[in-house]
């Protein structure tokens, strides 16, 4: 199983301003990805996340608002751009479980609150 | 397209006796399944996941999960509950068809309260 770690684990931030989250793997993974779980819901699929390719989004989140790089085998960033106070969410990474795909393991979350 | 139902927001039972999270899925072809807990404040812990094979599937801390086809369901279930195990249950469904898998679906989640 692969254990993932995310920082930061929660932050305030003020609207207009952008957050970056790290996501990190202990050991190399195919694919990454970023999930959102606002208060009280389940999770959502924000992108899916390959190295040395683009980013794959999802139906309703797009490039200019949730950047993400993958820059390795074992890490990967989202950024939460220009936020607003409907950002206010849990943002999990995520990773497949290498040579056994079917699981994904998740990290910790990161709790974002915008003011 | 894939999509998966968690019928109940809340299930209550108390401590010993057996307790049943409640899971149905929809897919073009063959299903992957997966159950997962979040207790507060913390990321998804994954408990079993059926892929082929025998339909009873076994899992972490004392959980198992039923595959059956035809009701389309993988309902969650353990013989007797502890108040450890009051946390988020996440059904989860990948669909397999064409050669190729989905992405993870995720239901809405159950809520398992147990009382001392």
């Amino acid at each position: 199983s692969a254990v993932i770690s995310q920082k930061p684990s929660r932050d305030i931030c003020q609207r207009g301003t952008s957050l970056t989250i790290q996501c990190q793997v202990d050991s190399q993974v195919t694919m990454m990805f970023w999930y959102r779980q606002q208060p009280g819901q389940s999770l959502t699929l924000i992108a899916t996340a390959n190295q040395g390719s683009e980013a794959t989004y999802e139906s309703g989140f797009v490039i200019d608002k949730f950047p993400i790089s993958r820059p390795n085998l074992t890490f990967s960033t989202l950024t939460v751009s220009n936020m607003s106070p409907e950002d206010s969410s849990i943002y999990l990474c995520s990773a497949d479980g290498g040579i056994s795909y079917n699981e994904q393991f998740f990290g910790p979350g990161t709790r974002l609150t915008v003011l | 397209a894939q999509s998966v139902a968690q019928p109940e927001d809340q299930v209550n039972v108390a401590e010993g006796n057996p307790l049943t999270v409640k899971c149905t899925y929809s897919v073009s072809g063959n299903p992957y399944l997966f159950w997962y807990v979040q207790y507060p404040n913390r990321g998804l812990q994954f408990l079993l996941k059926y892929i082929t094979g025998d339909n009873l599937v076994k899992g972490s801390y004392g959980f198992e999960a039923e595959f059956n086809k035809s009701q389309t369901s993988f309902h969650l279930k353990k013989p007797s509950a502890l108040v450890s195990d009051s946390a988020l249950y996440f059904c989860a469904v990948r669909d397999y068809y064409g050669g190729s898998q989905g992405n993870l679906i995720f239901g809405k989640g159950t809520k398992l309260s147990v009382k001392p």
